[in-house]
């Protein structure tokens, strides 16, 4: 049971470049999360997907897009890379019900863009 | 939206001491708490969650935080520190259950010899 896996860990882009950061749990949960980590201000959300084949902007979605591309997957990708977009992503997962609030976090994606 | 706020971006404590690190929440209806711990270069890790029911809530590594409602605060506490509790603590708060968690800003504990 791996939990959460990102991948790559690290990536180097230049302006304007694109990507996909990958993301996958093998918990059975149906929300993953994506956020962005920056120093002194804690972790934000990208975008969210509450269940298979849903996706819903959070609070910082401009300049990403996600797919939902099965249950287990949910992936980040940006189209034309910012440097305002160096920081590091997290991806996690939650599974349903009122009991199961909690969410589970991956290793992180550090993304430098020059 | 909910929203959190950490006191101190910086604690410093020796070892042995007690641990305080301090968190305020706003919500127009019942939270969730949450405590996360983050180690360096890794995800973050939960700690303890507060949900329904009693409002002292126990986590791990001698971890634990009350729920104050008439204070607004979730305030994260430890008897005796250890070198090892050395990393960044987040709190974070969401409303029924939904998909919109709010972290705050990070408390980075340091633990002297």
């Amino acid at each position: 049971n791996a939990g959460v896996t990102q991948t790559p860990k690290f990536q180097v882009l230049k302006t304007g470049q694109s990507m996909t950061l990958q993301c996958a749990q093998d918990m059975n949960h149906n929300s993953m999360y994506w956020y962005r980590q920056d120093p002194g201000m804690g972790l934000r959300l990208i975008y969210y997907s509450a269940s298979e084949g849903t996706t819903d902007k959070g609070e910082v979605p401009n300049g990403y897009n996600v797919s939902r591309l099965n249950k287990r997957e949910f992936s980040l990708r940006l189209e034309s890379a910012a440097p305002s977009q160096t920081s590091v992503y997290f991806c996690a997962s939650k599974a349903s019900g009122p009991s199961y609030n909690e969410q589970f976090f991956g290793p992180g994606t550090r993304l430098t863009v020059l | 939206a909910q929203s959190v706020t950490q006191l101190g971006s910086h604690v410093s404590v020796s070892e042995g001491a007690l641990v305080l690190l301090r968190c305020n929440y706003s919500s127009s209806v019942p939270p969730y708490l949450f405590w996360y711990v983050q180690y360096p270069n890794q995800g973050l890790q939960l700690l303890l969650k507060y949900t329904t029911g009693a409002t002292l809530v126990k986590g791990i590594n001698g971890f634990e935080a009350e729920f104050k409602k008439s204070e607004t605060s979730f305030h994260l506490t430890k008897p005796s520190a250890h070198m090892s509790d050395a990393a960044e603590y987040f709190c974070a708060v969401s409303v029924n259950n939904n998909n919109d968690m709010r972290f705050g800003a990070g408390t980075r504990l340091t633990v002297k010899p």
